[in-house]
Formats: structure tokens, C-alpha cells, sequence
């Protein structure tokens, strides 16, 4: 079975802080793919990042970077000099990596609020 | 631009009344999905199709059900809708051979009165 696990139901910032979403996952597979998505209040998920089990590379996009780590089952994403903008649910998801398609299972999300 | 479109946007429907969902694509993905979002929750698959295969999740209600007419359509049908169905609708495609993400449409939000 697989589990994706976001600790922080809610965060609340002010502009131009740094923040950090944790996010903890199981799985028996060997090889499986995680992502970020972010939900605007209109609703649709937009695609943040794609990272592989063998890629622990840590990346940065623009204000945005993630952090993999296997040995802990992390990956987590920091958010640098945060905007309103950036006010959303975001999730973290997994998909076993047994077939290039399959069920993406979503933790609970995170709530960001960045105050002005 | 859209790749993935939801029709409605928003739909009301009476308890107990049929109602259908539309999802187009225009990405040629084989592959196609339903999630379900109720407030405050996770998406949560309920089916997909591999191009005309259906995979029903072990968990989802008798009620729901699925038509996928050609590649580029897919449908969402509610036999009698309960209150507990009220939620956002989420259809998504992807495509096989390519560990690319997922491409979501804009959802529909369902309530059920």
C-alpha cells in the first residue's frame, strides 16, 4: 500500500517569508515517481515538479525548490520570499512506477495563506 | 490553450436525479481519469481508462459510472446522485511510455441539493 503524508494541515505567512511544506511518503515499490501540484481557489491542480525514485537530485525553479531525500521517504517543498500569489492548497503525490501510468495518491494538502 | 476541458463548470443537480460529466482532451493522451475532491480532502481516483479499457478502483460506488465514446471524450455518469456526492470532479489524462505529469482539467464542482 501506498501512503503520502503532508504533517501541516495549514500554514500562514507574511509576504516575503521563506516556507517550507513537508511532505512523507511509503511505499514497497523500488521505483515510483513523486510530484507537487498546486490548487488555486479555482480549482484545478497545476503541476509543480516530477521527481523519480532514482533522482535525488534536489532542484530549484525560480522562488521554488524541493528537496528528496530517500533515506528519511521525503520531499519536501520550500517556497523563498513568498508572495500572495502563492496562496493555494498544494499536495504531494506518489505514483508506483511499476507501469508508466497509473493512480496518483495525494496526501491531505497543505493550505498556504501569504498575508501581505 | 486548454488541453483538458470540463463541462459544466459548476453543475446543481436534485438528489437522486442522473447527471453526467463531460471531459475533453486535445492531448491525444491513451490515458484518461476521474478523481473525486470533496471540501477540504484529496483527490481520489475512481477510474480510468487505458484507451478503451476500463479500471474501476476497488472503492468506488456502484453509482458511478464511466463512457469513453473516442480518445478524445470521456464521461462521468451519476446514476442518483446522493447528497454525499456533492464535490469537484476532476478528469486528468496521461500518456503511456512518457513518466511525464498528469494534465488536469479545471474540475466541476457537483452539488447535489
Amino acid at each position: 500500500a501506498q501512503k503520502v503524508t503532508q504533517a501541516q494541515t495549514e500554514i500562514s505567512v507574511v509576504e516575503k517569508e521563506d516556507v517550507t511544506l513537508d511532505c512523507v511518503y511509503e511505499t514497497r515499490d523500488t521505483t515510483y515517481y513523486l510530484f507537487w501540484y498546486k490548487q488555486p481557489p479555482s480549482g484545478e491542480l497545476v503541476f509543480l515538479i516530477r521527481r523519480n525514485s532514482f533522482d535525488e537530485q534536489n532542484e530549484i525553479s525560480g522562488r521554488y525548490s524541493w528537496n528528496f531525500q530517500k533515506s528519511t521517504s521525503s520531499f519536501n517543498f520550500t517556497i523563498t520570499a513568498s508572495q500572495v500569489v502563492d496562496s493555494a492548497v498544494y499536495f504531494c503525490a506518489l505514483r508506483n512506477g511499476g507501469t508508466s501510468y497509473g493512480k496518483l495518491t495525494f496526501g491531505q494538502g497543505t493550505i498556504l495563506t501569504v498575508h501581505p | 490553450d486548454a488541453m483538458v476541458i470540463q463541462n459544466p463548470r459548476y453543475q446543481v443537480t436534485q438528489f437522486g436525479k442522473p447527471v453526467t460529466l463531460s471531459c475533453s482532451q486535445t492531448l491525444n493522451h491513451n490515458v484518461m481519469y476521474w478523481y473525486q475532491q470533496k471540501s477540504s480532502q484529496a483527490p481520489k481516483l475512481l477510474f480510468h481508462y487505458y484507451d478503451k479499457d476500463f479500471n474501476n478502483e476497488a472503492d468506488t460506488p456502484d453509482n458511478f459510472q464511466s463512457r469513453r465514446p473516442n480518445t478524445s471524450f470521456c464521461f462521468l455518469d451519476i446514476r442518483s446522485p446522493g447528497l454525499g456526492d456533492t464535490a469537484m470532479y476532476l478528469c486528468a489524462t496521461s500518456r503511456v511510455g512518457v513518466s511525464d505529469g498528469y494534465t488536469f482539467g479545471s474540475g466541476t464542482r457537483l452539488t447535489v441539493v
